[in-house]
């Protein structure tokens, strides 16, 4: 049982890029969160989705974009990579709306 | 007005002693209180979870809820070493999203 598995752990993109970060997890939780966190800051939701299908907005979503085609799957999307979405990602499960959150080991991301 | 606010330290407590850490709420209708522990270069992992008023304890830690203050707190008794780290205090506003506090860093000298 892995738990919530993130890849990749760190990477650097040049302004303009995009990317995917990947979100797994092997619990059957429906619920599944992405986070940004900025040093010394707490974590800050962007997208969350509810089951397979369903996604809504968290806090700052713009810039993001999510897709959730599975259970098991919650990949986050960078288009036009801006400095300002250097931070750190991590990608959550849980089996309910106000039950326990389980976070993956986070994406490091550097925008330059 | 944040959502959910803290102290955000640092923190400083000699080993064995108690360290009290706290935190505010603004949403009167929040009705889950969660207390993650994060070391640095880590994700968070859950320490206490709190629904109801009062106190509920776990070993070294216990989890304070008074909700018509609007304040949540986290002590850590016969504190160690190994406590030092980030303390995150998230909220539930009967809903899908959590609101994350800042964080209060914590360091337990030998």
């Amino acid at each position: 049982n892995a738990g919530v598995t993130q890849t990749p752990k760190f990477r650097i993109l040049k302004i303009g890029q995009s990317m995917t970060l990947q979100c797994t997890q092997d619990m059957n939780h429906n619920y599944m969160y992405w986070y940004r966190q900025d040093p010394g800051m707490g974590l800050k939701l962007i997208y969350y989705s509810v089951g397979a299908g369903i996604t809504d907005k968290g806090e700052v979503p713009n810039g993001y974009n999510v897709s959730r085609s599975t259970t098991e799957d919650f990949p986050l999307r960078l288009e036009l990579a801006a400095p300002s979405q250097t931070s750190v990602y991590f990608c959550a499960s849980s089996s309910a709306g106000q039950e326990t959150q389980y976070f993956g080991p986070g994406t490091r991301l550097l925008v330059l | 007005q944040k959502e959910v606010e803290q102290n955000s330290g640092p923190l400083s407590v000699p080993e064995g002693a108690i360290a009290s850490l706290n935190c505010t709420y603004s949403d009167r209708g929040s009705q889950s209180f969660f207390w993650y522990r994060q070391y640095s270069g880590k994700s968070p992992e859950l320490i206490m979870s709190i629904y109801s008023n009062g106190d509920k304890e776990d070993g070294r830690f216990t989890a304070q809820l008074n909700k018509a203050s609007q304040y949540v707190s986290l002590l850590i008794r016969d504190s160690q070493p190994s406590d030092s780290a980030t303390y995150l205090c998230a909220v539930n506003p009967a809903g899908n999203q959590f609101y994350f506090g800042t964080g209060t860093s914590l360091t337990v000298i030998p």
